[in-house]
């Protein structure tokens, strides 16, 4: 089955801090999906990138499929962001993805 | 929409009893998925049901695991009996076929801590 890899595990941040976070997998994939889950467990979707580049606010995200790899990118981190980090991968778009182990983003005020 | 909704939110059960947890998924979503989370295995994917039909149950740790999707608004994971290993979150969550032309990616509900004594 599919690999998937998150770097680094742990990232301890002072606020107003740009951070990147990166996910290998080990096949070609067809979905790739960034989650935040909070302090109080929630899964909150950020973004379904299979391919290429979107941005949502000061998050964006980076897919390059053909070498494996996609980046999550937070700036002028904020106490909020707090939390883990998952890359889930899958090989169709509505199919079971499988999830990394995650970051775990510590942001201090 | 009142996103992926999940009861109990918090079980507490002793060891041998059987546990029901329930799912409503986003209406029109026609993929719901049960996920499992631990410090030890992380978010490990249980089952997945595609129009009420479960299509991939590989991650079912045993036969003391079941789940059914009876309507497209419902489903359950039971456990039956329970066991202290058991003891976990359980996550439910729901995604649409794009060609349906809703937004792509999963919706996951807020969980049941389940722990068993």
């Amino acid at each position: 089955g599919i690999q998937v890899e998150q770097s680094p595990p742990d990232l301890i941040l002072q606020e107003g801090a740009n951070s990147t976070l990166r996910c290998n997998f080990s096949d070609s994939v067809n979905n790739l999906q960034w989650f935040h889950q909070n302090p109080w467990g929630q899964l909150i979707n950020l973004f379904y990138i299979p391919s290429g580049t979107k941005q949502n606010g000061r998050l964006s995200a980076t897919t390059v499929a053909t070498e494996r790899y996609s980046l999550l990118y937070i700036s002028s981190s904020q106490t909020t962001d707090s939390g883990v980090y998952f890359c889930a991968v899958g090989y169709s778009s509505a199919s079971k993805i499988i999830f990394g182990s995650g970051t775990r983003l510590s942001i201090r005020p | 929409d009142a996103g992926v909704i999940q009861s109990p939110r918090h079980e507490v059960t002793e060891m041998g009893q059987e546990v029901t947890l329930r799912c409503k998924p986003i209406s029109g979503h026609d993929y719901l998925f049960w996920y499992r989370q631990t410090m030890m295995r992380g978010l490990e994917l249980l089952i997945y049901f595609n129009n009420n039909v479960p299509i991939d149950d590989s991650g079912m740790p045993e036969d003391r695991f079941s789940a059914k999707m009876p309507n497209a608004s419902f489903s359950t994971l039971k456990i039956q009996p329970s066991e202290p290993r058991d003891s976990a979150v359980y996550f439910c969550a729901s995604t649409a076929n794009p060609g349906q032309g809703m937004p792509w990616g999963y919706t996951f509900g807020s969980g049941t801590r389940l722990t068993v004594v």
